[in-house]
């Protein structure tokens, strides 16, 4: 069965400094994973998507992603973070077999940004 | 810009009220899902739906039923609600891309 790991609830970093956000999935063929992000109040944002091809993907507000199979990760970078960047982020695994499947989410990381 | 429009950001139910939470998406999307989000627990899939008419149970479908009578509508019914259905529900389409579209959540207080 699909299912999706996101080790760490919450993490506080300091503005200006990088990030990097783990994921983890299970699914027995090649996935389509994305990372969404939601602000407070609001409905969720997709950030970045790794469908094949090139393993690093890049995504909106500066984000980058890293598709590792032989670790079945998929972690969220940013090399230097900004205040707005505060939000809870999700992981996500699709099925690659058919556009009808269903979008599996982790349990998110809440980031908060210090100062 | 895809639009998916959850009818309602707040609602507050009485336990035992029958509610209907209803979700429009204006891309003629055939797939479309209700999520449920709570605390630590993430997004967990309600019910899905891939064309009218037609669903599909997802994780946690006990205690709710959907209703996808036009391609564009897809509801999610709560028969009689209770607390423990105090929840952000969030309603998403998609169609051919693996990606899908989230509407702005409903936050659904009972009590």
């Amino acid at each position: 069965a699909q299912s999706v790991t996101q080790p760490d609830i919450h993490i506080t970093v300091s503005e200006g400094a990088s990030l990097e956000l783990r994921c983890n999935y299970s699914y027995g063929a090649t996935p389509y994973l994305f990372w969404y992000v939601q602000s407070p109040g609001q409905g969720l944002q997709l950030l970045l998507k790794y469908f094949s091809g090139d393993t690093l993907v890049q995504g909106i507000k500066g984000f980058e992603a890293e598709f590792k199979r032989s670790q079945s990760s998929f972690n969220l970078r940013k090399p230097s973070v900004h205040w707005s960047d505060a939000a809870e982020y999700f992981c996500a695994v699709g099925s690659s077999y058919s556009s009808a499947s269903k979008i599996i989410f982790g349990s998110g990381t809440r980031l908060s940004i210090r100062p | 810009d895809v639009k998916v429009t959850q009818s309602s950001r707040y609602l507050v139910k009485r336990t035992g009220e029958k509610v209907f939470l209803e979700c429009v998406q204006d891309m003629d999307h055939e797939n479309m899902f209700w999520y449920r989000q709570d605390p630590g627990l993430g997004l967990r899939l309600i019910y899905f739906s891939y064309d009218v008419k037609m669903k599909e149970k997802g994780d946690i479908p006990e205690g709710y039923s959907v209703s996808r009578e036009k391609k564009e509508r897809f509801s999610l019914i709560l028969e009689s609600a209770s607390t423990n259905q105090t929840s952000m529900y969030l309603c998403a389409s998609k169609r051919g891309r693996p990606e899908a579209f989230f509407g702005q959540g409903t936050r659904l207080t009972v009590v």
